[in-house]
């Protein structure tokens, strides 16, 4: 079954320090993949996408994520954390153009919280 | 921007009632969803809406209806509010099915109604 697994429900990191989230998928081809943000009370803003191409993709706010076919991966970075990243965190994917309507399957999500 | 509106931020219903969640997107998108937000579930698919009068079920449907009678507007339907179904939900929408790789930017999300009832 196709599936996306975020493994960290929560991660707490100090102002200034490198953030990673860990985003994993299993589907048959490789899918396309998405980062989202939501701020508290908010609803979803996207970070960045991969469709093909360049594993490296840049996104807003600083943030980047590098896909990984050999480990099923596509995990998000920042080098430096600002108080303002404080936020869940969603990884989203979809099957390549053909059978899917567009829906996105959506991971369980990581809670970022910034310490001082 | 693309802009996908909810029509209420916060609701209170009683168990029993008939509740009407809606949602409007301003940039002629053929597709338009409904989740649910839990915490550790992430979002779950209730339904989602590929063109003015169709509709396809998604992961949770049960309890929930839906209606898009119009392009631009989706509507969540809770036939018999139960305590179960308090929840965040969210709307969102995205350009449709005829889209070619990489020019589906994925989904623009509303900010969410925040539904309890009690």
């Amino acid at each position: 079954a196709q599936s996306v697994t975020q493994p960290d429900i929560h991660i707490t990191v100090s102002e200034g320090a490198s953030l990673e989230l860990r985003c994993n998928y299993s589907y048959g081809a490789t899918p396309y993949l998405f980062w989202y943000v939501q701020s508290p009370g908010q609803g979803l803003q996207l970070l960045l996408k991969y469709f093909s191409g360049d594993t490296l993709v840049q996104g807003i706010k600083g943030f980047e994520a590098e896909f990984k076919r050999s480990q099923s991966s596509f995990n998000l970075r920042k080098p430096s954390v600002h108080w303002s990243d404080a936020a869940e965190y969603f990884c989203a994917a979809r099957p390549p153009r053909s059978d899917s309507w567009g829906k996105l399957q959506f991971g369980a999500g990581t809670q970022v919280v910034v310490t001082p | 921007d693309v802009k996908v509106t909810q029509s209420s931020r916060y609701l209170v219903k009683r168990t029993g009632e008939k509740v009407f969640l809606e949602c409007v997107q301003d940039m002629d998108h053929e597709n338009m969803f409904w989740y649910r937000q839990d915490p550790g579930l992430g979002l779950r698919l209730i339904y989602f809406s590929y063109d003015v009068k169709m509709k396809e079920k998604g992961d949770i449907p049960e309890g929930y209806s839906v209606s898009r009678e119009k392009k631009e507007r989706f509507s969540l339907i809770l036939e018999s509010a139960s305590t179960n179904q308090t929840s965040m939900y969210l709307c969102a929408s995205s350009i449709g099915f005829r889209d070619v790789a990489g020019e589906n930017y994925g989904y623009t999300f509303g900010s969410g109604t925040r539904l309890t009832v009690v």
